[in-house]
């Protein structure tokens, strides 16, 4: 079975510093997607960004980039020049290739600082 | 942009009686997800949906859950029975043209079984 664990239940930042989440996940899978969703307070899932497992090169988004190692089963976020629209519920998650379910981690709750 | 609606917002009901959480996926999505959060633990996958029936499900979607698409817009999860573990926030999701593309998700019905 697949499992995602982020390790940081919680972290503070202070603005335009940068910030990195970690997440490990297990699978014996060799194609599947990576994904990272941004809760805020009292709003929806929102993806942040994805990350193919058959591309080798990081995916970015604006301000966000993830660092994929494979070999190693790891899936950190970076977040450069944080603002203060970044704080939310961080989630990291994984589904299999020609599956539909997603598995997600518990989560890593961001605070970024005036 | 298009979002994923869902209502209520919150539900209070008695243990042993029947709830049914609402949402509006994404109006030309195809396939439909729901899943829950029980206060401090992860977000778990309960039942996807496509072509009106369902495509997967996990051993928690036993007989006391069932899914519905009544309309063309509405998405239903009824609890034909409410036990009180099934306290938990309820998110639906939809995506658009394949199982493995990006699922949206509304913002979740807080369930309380009393």
């Amino acid at each position: 079975a697949q499992t995602v664990t982020q390790s940081q239940p919680e972290m503070s930042v202070q603005e335009a510093e940068t910030v990195t989440l970690s997440c490990t996940y297990d699978t014996s899978e060799n194609n599947y997607y990576l994904f990272w969703y941004k809760q805020p307070p009292s709003r929806q899932m929102i993806l942040v960004i994805r990350q193919e497992a058959y591309k080798q090169q990081n995916a970015t988004e604006n301000r966000f980039s993830v660092n994929f190692q494979k070999a190693a089963k790891s899936f950190s976020l970076k977040i450069s020049d944080s603002q203060l629209g970044d704080t939310a519920m961080y989630f990291c998650a994984f589904m299999k290739h020609r599956d539909d379910k997603i598995i997600f981690g518990k989560g890593t709750r961001l605070h970024i600082l005036p | 942009e298009p979002e994923v609606t869902q209502t209520p917002s919150h539900q209070v009901t008695q243990m042993g009686q029947e709830v049914i959480l609402r949402c509006v996926p994404i109006s030309n999505h195809l396939y439909f997800y729901w899943y829950r959060q029980i206060l401090g633990q992860k977000v778990e996958f309960l039942v996807s949906f496509y072509n009106n029936e369902i495509s997967e499900k996990s051993e928690i979607f036993d007989d006391q859950f069932s899914v519905e698409r009544p309309d063309g817009s509405n998405f239903t999860l009824k609890i034909r029975s409410t036990k009180l573990e099934d306290s938990a926030m309820y998110f639906c999701a939809s995506s658009e043209g394949t199982p493995q593309g990006t699922q949206y998700f509304g913002p979740g019905t807080r369930l309380t079984v009393l």
